[in-house]
């Protein structure tokens, strides 16, 4: 199986920060990395695909790149509604297996 | 819009099975893969499998066969979801998931059920 590991575990920044989150997998998935927003109690919400490509509807603050073994989401600009954990998830091969997430707190 | 509607919550004991049902609507239901995660609590995400509502078919994470079963009722625009043997470790919430592609599979999830909490408890 592909393990996926994040980093950090957590943050916390302040509204109006840049914020990088760095997703590393165990062998290269090529640019099949994608990225996924939980609030608590809420099911999580699909933000970036193919390692790069914005979801429709998701904001222009959220940006995400890498290829191979190396991944990072950036969120620029920092709203209050972006405080959530972040999952990055493979899906290169079954099974898929997602990291164990970055959580931001205020 | 597209709604993806799961069951309510369960509880279940030890060695029992449950069965979580998905309804989707807003789009055409044969045409995309439904996957199935769940997540402990506390925990992160861990896929289970998909099933194609349009032949039936069904694939499952090795972690899972044996005990996992998913099916489709394409008259109800529902699929399902039934775990057996159940133990405290599949205490968790499921999510059912789309797959973003239509007639195809790229395990991209764009629509998510609300989560159905399972509690296994003796």
């Amino acid at each position: 199986d592909i393990q996926l590991t994040q980093s950090p575990s957590s943050l916390s920044p302040s509204v109006g920060d840049r914020i990088t989150i760095t997703c590393r997998a165990s062998q290269s998935i090529r640019t099949y990395l994608n990225w996924y927003q939980q609030k608590p109690g809420k099911a999580p919400k699909f933000l970036i695909y193919a390692a790069s490509s914005l979801q429709s509807g998701v904001p222009s603050r959220f940006s995400g790149s890498g290829s191979g073994t190396d991944f990072t989401l950036t969120i620029s600009n920092l709203q209050p509604e972006d405080f959530a954990t972040y999952f990055c998830q493979q899906s290169y091969s079954a099974p898929i297996t997602f990291g164990q997430g970055t959580r931001l707190d205020i | 819009q597209v709604q993806v509607v799961q069951s309510g919550a369960e509880v279940k004991k030890p060695g029992a099975s449950v069965k979580v049902s998905c309804k989707a609507s807003g789009y055409t239901f044969p045409g995309y893969y439904f996957h199935w995660v769940r997540q402990a609590p506390g925990q992160g995400l861990e896929w289970m499998g998909w099933i194609n509502p349009n032949s039936g078919g069904t694939n499952y994470a090795q972690k899972f066969q044996g005990r996992v079963t998913m099916t489709r009722d394409t008259s109800m625009f529902t699929v399902y979801m039934e775990l057996s043997s159940l133990t405290s470790d599949d205490t968790a919430v499921y999510y059912c998931a789309r797959d973003m592609m239509i007639y195809g599979l790229n395990y991209y999830f764009d629509y998510w059920g609300q989560g159905t909490l399972v509690t296994v408890s003796s």
